[in-house]
């Protein structure tokens, strides 16, 4: 399967700043997804990152607080802007060949907001 | 709509004996299901996917789980388990054309 690499793995950072986390795969993948994990919680799908054009967003989840970007078929980035210590979860990217394919995940980004 | 449901949110086991983590699911249409491995400070492992075909799956090292359609579940078992299996076990359903939808997963903790 695919080798996934997020950056970084971890930050600190202050309320009201922004961070921008990057997934790198080493093969070109169909589909790519950026989920939350809340402290003790399972996996949320944030939106789905689609290579060209405009992510589409899950329920409860916005461009404005989370702007995605795929410009090719083996990098994408998630930027939680603005954020406030609701923010602090582990991020994880996850890619999948085709639709019905498993999905499979980097490391994942645990991020905590002061 | 789907939905998980992993009626065990913790399972303490003792070093060698057999273990079972339920998973129940919830679709209106076919699914996938595929269960994941977490352990500390890293991201999901696939441990092992129902696609079609055996509803008995294995995976490399011991766990098995079966699909029971009649019965809406995809439980995990592990006959012997080893103090490495400790970690956050993690069950997904995934309906044609619809996103993974992930339970809310078990912490399975095995005590010497």
């Amino acid at each position: 399967s695919a080798v996934i690499s997020q950056k970084p793995s971890r930050d600190i950072c202050q309320r009201g700043t922004s961070l921008t986390i990057q997934c790198q795969v080493d093969s070109q993948v169909t589909m790519m997804f950026w989920y939350r994990q809340q402290p003790g919680q399972s996996l949320t799908l944030i939106a789905t990152a689609n290579q060209g054009s405009e992510a589409t967003y899950e329920s409860g989840f916005v461009i404005d607080k989370f702007p995605i970007s795929r410009p090719n078929l083996t990098f994408s980035t998630l930027t939680v802007s603005n954020m406030s210590p609701e923010d602090s979860s582990i991020y994880l990217c996850s890619v999948a060949e085709t639709e019905n394919q498993p999905q499979h995940f980097g490391d994942g980004t645990r991020l905590s907001i002061l | 709509a789907q939905s998980v449901t992993q009626l065990d949110s913790q399972v303490p086991v003792f070093e060698e004996a057999p273990v079972e983590l339920r998973c129940n699911y919830s679709s209106s249409v076919s699914v996938y299901l595929f269960w994941y491995v977490q352990y500390p400070n890293q991201g999901l492992q696939l441990l092992l996917k129902y696609l079609s075909g055996s509803t008995l799956v294995e995976s490399i090292n011991g766990f098995e789980a079966e699909f029971n359609k009649s019965q809406t579940s995809f439980h995990l078992r592990k006959p012997s388990v080893h103090i490495s299996d400790t970690a956050e076990y993690f069950c997904a359903v995934k309906g044609y054309g619809q996103n993974f939808v992930f339970g809310p997963g078990t912490r399975l903790s095995v005590l010497p």
